[in-house]
C-alpha cells in the first residue's frame, strides 16, 4: 500500500495570508490526525477526523481548521498566518474504528514545511 | 502542552553500545508509543505498549512501562549509525475516544561509527 502523502511538501507564505494543506491517508484508513512541530513547542496535536467528523481537537486558535472528505482525504487550513505558524505540519492516519484499547499505531506522512515571512 | 518529559534530551554513543531513553508522563494512559524521526521528516512508529503490559520487545528494541511511576524506557541494543535520529514517546489518555497522541519533547540520539 502507498503511504501517507502530504502536499505540498514546502510552502512559503507571508503574514496575513491563508494556507491549505492536504493529506491523503493510507488506503482503508479512516482516521486522520494533524500535528504541528516547532523547535520551541515540539509536537502538538491539532485535530483528528474520523468518518468526516472531528473526533478530537487540540488547543489551537480558531484560525486552524480542518475537514475530512468521504474518501478520508483531509485538509487543514490556517487563516491569517502569523510568523509563529512556521512549522512542520504532519499528518497521520490509522485504521480508526471502535477504539477498544486506545489508539493504534499511526502512520505519518513526510510533512509540509510551512514558512511564514 | 506536552504530556511528559523525555530524558536525556540528547545522547551520544559509539556504535555497538546500548542507548536508553526515558519518558515520564502525567496522567493515566491507555497506551504509550515510541516513534523515531530522522532529521525533520515524518515519524515512524517503533512500538506500542498497553497500560496492562510491563515489557515489550521488537528486534533490538525493548520497552518497559511502569504505570505506578508513570514512566517508560526505550532501550536500543547494539546501536548502529543508522539509529541516529530523534526518538519520541507518545501517550494516549485513558479516556480519549480517538487517536490523539500527546508527545514528549524527544531525545536526540547520535550514534558515532
Amino acid at each position: 500500500k502507498a503511504g501517507v502523502t502530504q502536499t505540498p511538501r514546502y510552502l512559503i507564505k507571508t503574514r496575513g495570508q491563508q494556507v491549505t494543506l492536504s493529506c491523503s491517508p493510507i488506503s482503508g484508513h479512516r482516521s486522520v490526525s494533524w500535528y504541528q512541530q516547532t523547535p520551541g513547542q515540539g509536537l502538538q496535536f491539532l485535530f483528528e477526523y474520523f468518518s468526516e467528523t472531528q473526533r478530537n481537537k487540540g488547543n489551537f486558535p480558531g484560525r486552524f481548521s480542518g475537514r475530512q472528505f468521504s474518501n478520508s482525504r483531509s485538509e487543514m487550513n490556517v487563516s491569517t498566518l502569523e510568523l509563529g505558524d512556521s512549522a512542520l505540519y504532519l499528518c497521520a492516519s490509522s485504521p480508526g474504528g471502535r477504539i477498544l484499547a486506545g489508539a493504534n499505531e499511526q502512520f505519518f506522512g513526510p510533512g509540509t514545511r510551512l514558512t511564514v515571512l | 502542552s506536552q504530556q511528559g518529559e523525555e530524558d536525556p534530551q540528547a545522547l551520544s554513543i559509539q556504535e555497538g553500545e546500548n542507548a536508553t531513553m526515558n519518558c515520564s508522563y502525567k496522567t493515566s494512559i491507555n497506551n504509550l508509543q515510541w516513534y523515531r524521526q530522522n532529521s525533520g521528516r515524518g515519524l515512524v512508529h517503533l512500538i506500542l505498549i498497553r497500560s496492562n503490559e510491563r515489557e515489550k520487545h521488537s528486534g533490538r528494541l525493548r520497552v518497559t512501562l511502569d504505570t505506578s511511576k508513570k514512566s517508560s524506557s526505550l532501550l536500543i541494543t547494539a546501536s548502529r549509525a543508522a539509529d541516529t535520529a530523534s526518538y519520541f514517546c507518545a501517550t494516549v489518555y485513558l479516556n480519549n475516544a480517538g487517536n490523539m497522541l500527546t508527545f514528549g519533547g524527544g531525545t536526540r540520539l547520535m550514534v558515532k561509527p
